[in-house]
């Protein structure tokens, strides 16, 4: 089974900044079945990028996904205050699917 | 606009069953594989199981295996969930969501069902 490691945990930012959270795997993993995920408090996870680096509809261009292989990274060029929340990364592996265990994005 | 709506939940003793329902609309249910992920309370995400858009091909994840089934209803464009010999360890929210071809990815998401296993 592949493990996602996410890091940091927690990353404090201000509105503006820019967030680079990071998703290491413990195998290499295809690009194509790499992903990231927004989840806030009370709320369903909402799919961001898909293919380690395609935005998926209706996500605004300052989140970028890059990465290959066992490294993965989801930026946010400029922090909204709508962006504060947790975000997992996930994969899929033949017939296996694992999530990293998030990193919490709050206000610094 | 892609719809998924998940029922069921409620609170169960440990040892017993839950059947899970999600209602889907907004697109061609019978044309797309499912999922269902689970988050225990405060705790981070935990894929579950999928079932390909004809039924044909089922996946579990290893803490579910033997306790869990995943079917499909394409003619009523719902999933369903059976838990059986259930723990403390499944308490938990259960989201469906819907399977993006050729990725492995989650694209749409319900807004998730409370199981709770408590006596």
């Amino acid at each position: 089974e592949i493990v996602l490691t996410q890091s940091p945990g927690t990353l404090s930012l201000s509105p503006g900044e820019r967030a680079t959270l990071s998703c290491r795997a413990s195998q290499s993993v295809s690009s194509s079945y790499l992903a990231w995920y927004q989840q806030k408090p009370g709320q369903a996870p909402r799919l961001l990028i898909y293919g380690a680096s395609s935005r998926a509809t209706g996500i605004p261009d300052r989140f970028s996904g890059s990465g290959s292989g066992t490294d993965f990274t989801l930026t946010i060029s400029r922090l909204e205050p709508e962006d504060f929340a947790v975000y997992y990364c996930q994969q899929y592996a033949g017939s296996t699917y694992s999530f990293g265990q998030g990193t919490k994005l709050e206000i610094k | 606009q892609v719809h998924l709506v998940e029922s069921g939940g409620g609170v169960v003793q440990p040892g017993g069953s839950l059947r899970l329902s999600c209602a889907a609309s907004g697109f061609t249910f019978s044309s797309y594989g499912m999922h269902w992920v689970r988050q225990a309370p405060g705790k981070g995400l935990e894929w579950v199981t999928f079932i390909r858009y004809d039924g044909n091909n089922i996946y579990q994840a290893d803490s579910v295996k033997g306790r869990f089934t995943i079917s499909r209803d394409n003619s009523k464009n719902t999933l369903y969930l059976q838990m059986n010999s259930l723990t403390a360890e499944d308490t938990a929210v259960y989201y469906c969501a819907k399977d993006l071809t050729g990725y492995g990815n989650f694209d749409y998401w319900g807004q998730g069902t409370l199981v709770t296993v408590s006596s």
